[in-house]
This record gives structure tokens, sequence and C-alpha cells, in this order.
């Protein structure tokens, strides 16, 4: 199975609000609402901000919002900051009890 | 609170096998938890290698099902990862990872593995 689609790289200005787009199959993004999202800085593992397509994890940070449309999930920072600055990675789990990830977006806070 | 840690070699030649385990502190494997296995080599991203169930029950991915053994001991609230005939292109750092509201809410903090002779 593909990784699911995510885009390289975005950026935005501190204050500003982006959004992250995520894109599977019927058979996975679509099928269900697994889709999780975690935040990872350099040298550092991965951290669970968003589970089941729009809830946060404990302790997130309420500018951490997370939707679905079809076969599409998205994350969206809400005022934008420094430390936000990482790699934003989505996954999955599929109609065959797999877990799929993306393959990573860079957030670059300008 | 619950906290994994993975430990084994960090270096592994290749055509041999790698061999890591997870162990779990501050809670028990026998939860109504799987246990996971994710990669991510240098400059990459993520790669899912598998789940446990502490019954014994697994999922692989299907890309490495051929190599990859997950196993977990109850008695020492560990789980394990076997990847046999490595490569160069197996160098990567290797997590071991909760599953939890169908995602993977508690990491280990990785150990990186390299594949060399």
């Amino acid at each position: 199975q593909s990784a699911l689609t995510q885009p390289a790289s975005v950026s935005g200005s501190p204050g500003q609000s982006i959004t992250i787009s995520c894109t599977g199959t019927n058979s996975d993004v679509g099928g269900h609402n697994y889709v999780s999202w975690y935040q990872q800085h350099p040298g550092k593992a991965p951290k669970f901000m968003i589970f089941e397509v729009s809830n946060r994890a404990s302790g997130v940070s309420n500018r951490f919002s997370g939707s679905k449309s079809g076969n599409t999930a998205s994350l969206t920072i809400s005022g934008l900051q420094a430390e936000d600055e990482a790699d934003y990675y989505c996954s999955s789990y599929t109609s065959s009890s797999a877990l799929l990830f993306g393959g990573g977006t860079k957030l670059t806070v300008l | 609170q619950v906290q994994l840690q993975e430990s084994g070699p960090g270096l592994v030649k290749p055509s041999e096998s790698l061999s890591l385990t997870c162990t779990v502190s501050g809670g028990s494997i026998s939860t109504f938890n799987w246990w996971s296995w994710v990669r991510q080599p240098p400059g990459k991203g993520l790669e899912w290698l598998g789940e446990i169930y502490h019954s014994g029950n697994t999922n692989y991915n299907q890309s490495l099902k051929s190599r990859v053994t997950i196993s977990a001991d109850k008695s020492k609230n560990q789980f394990s990862l076997r990847l046999s005939s490595v490569t160069v292109a197996d160098t990567a750092v290797y997590y071991c990872a909760r599953v939890a509201r169908n995602g993977l809410d508690i990491w280990g903090q990785g150990t990186l593995v390299s594949v060399s002779s």
C-alpha cells in the first residue's frame, strides 16, 4: 500500500494559520475516522497531536485542529508560533488493519 | 505514566538479522492496547513495520512481512522486533510505540541501527 500524500512543505508567518492536507483512499482515510497527526522536532520522537480525525491529544494546544472531507484529512494550526516549526505526519489505519503514514510535511515559520 | 525504551545493537552486518527490544515501564503490555514498531531512515519519513497484541496476534506491513517478526514477553513486559536479511536500506531510527485511540500515543526515544560491514 502506498503512503498517504502530504505536501512536502508549508510555511507561514507568526500569528497566521496554515493547513496541511493528507490524502488517501476509500480504504484508509476515507473509510473510517482513524486519522492521527504527529509533530516531530529534529532529533526527537514524534508527538501524538490529533487522534480520530479531530480530537486533540492530552496537553495539545487548542491552536491545533483536525478535520476530514472524503479521502482527505487536514491539520490546521492557528496563531502560528516559532515553536510550531517541525515536521508533521498523518497516519491512518486501513481496512486491512495496516497503519499508513503520510510522507511528512515540513512546516517553516517565517 | 507509561514509558517505552528501545534497546539493541546499533550496528548490524548486511544479510544478518536485526533484533530490538522495547521495555514498557509504568504499565503492563497485557492491557487493551496493541504495541507497534516504526522506523525512520535518516532524513526520511516514518514507516510502520507492524504491531502485536499481548495475546500474540500480529499485523505486519505487507511490504516487509516476509522479513519481520514481532513477539511479546509478558513476563518481562517487553515486546521485540526481528528483521531478517538486512541491507543498507534498513539503516534507520527504530521506534516502539503504544497503539491507542487508533493512533500511536506513546513513543520510545528511538534507537539508531546502522547496517554496514
